[in-house]
């Protein structure tokens, strides 16, 4: 079973950020928080990951609270084309070899012109 | 463009019969995962290996078996196919970074 809590559904309006947000409330210290997005039936896309500091790159930031139980991926400039389904992942490493992705529901983000 | 290349992209074949499905990781990654979506459905997680050896197992079915080559490529193999095993079927791949990258899928129609 997936280890992150999403809303099921948002909306955004076009040019606003979209902030979604994502409970992992029993990640343990070795697990990282991943974040990809899927749009209609496509590969889902890799975005971005942390492990507790912030981050950002060029598609997006990520928030970690500071007790690492949720997070708040962040898209500054909300654009048509991201409307997808956006899905968190906590994700252990182990060994080298990296855990499996497992995907919950993940939020399906509407961004309206 | 992901790196991780599927083929087919898409397959049609009918009930009972036996398919391959192929995946080309992206260069140097040694992890693969293999992941089912049916119509309106989420990612199922199906299978991982990783420098050949099976790594972790999810909800495969018995009639589903995979892979990895020496030179990590990883096949995904469909027997017995029923009506409910029409989805599309991802592939992914990771290395050192953990960053894992999709292929485009293939679209199996079971008829």
């Amino acid at each position: 079973d997936a280890k992150t809590t999403q809303p099921p559904s948002m909306d955004c309006a076009e040019g606003r950020a979209a902030n979604l947000p994502c409970n992992h409330s029993t990640i343990s210290g070795n697990e990282y928080v991943y974040w990809y997005r899927q749009i209609h039936s496509q590969g889902p896309q890799y975005i971005i990951h942390g492990l507790k500091n912030n981050e950002t790159n060029e598609m997006a930031s990520l928030i970690i609270t500071e007790d690492r139980k949720s997070s708040t991926l962040i898209l500054p400039h909300a654009t048509l084309r991201d409307t997808a389904v956006y899905y968190c992942i906590v994700r252990g490493v182990d060994g080298g070899s990296q855990g499996n992705l497992i995907f919950g529901k993940g939020t399906k983000l509407s961004v309206k012109p | 463009d992901s790196g991780v290349t599927q083929t087919p992209k898409h397959l049609i074949t009918a009930t009972g019969q036996r398919v391959t499905l192929r995946c080309s990781p992206r260069s140097g990654d040694l992890s693969v995962y293999w992941y089912q979506q049916s119509l309106d459905q989420g990612l199922q997680f199906l299978i991982q290996y990783y420098n050949g050896e099976e790594r972790a197992k999810g909800n495969i079915l018995e009639r589903f078996s995979a892979q990895q080559f020496p030179d990590l490529h990883s096949e995904l193999n469909l027997s017995s196919l029923e009506l409910g095993d029409s989805a599309l079927y991802f592939c992914a791949s990771s290395g050192r970074l953990g960053r894992a990258f999709f292929g485009q899928g293939t679209r199996l129609t079971v008829v």
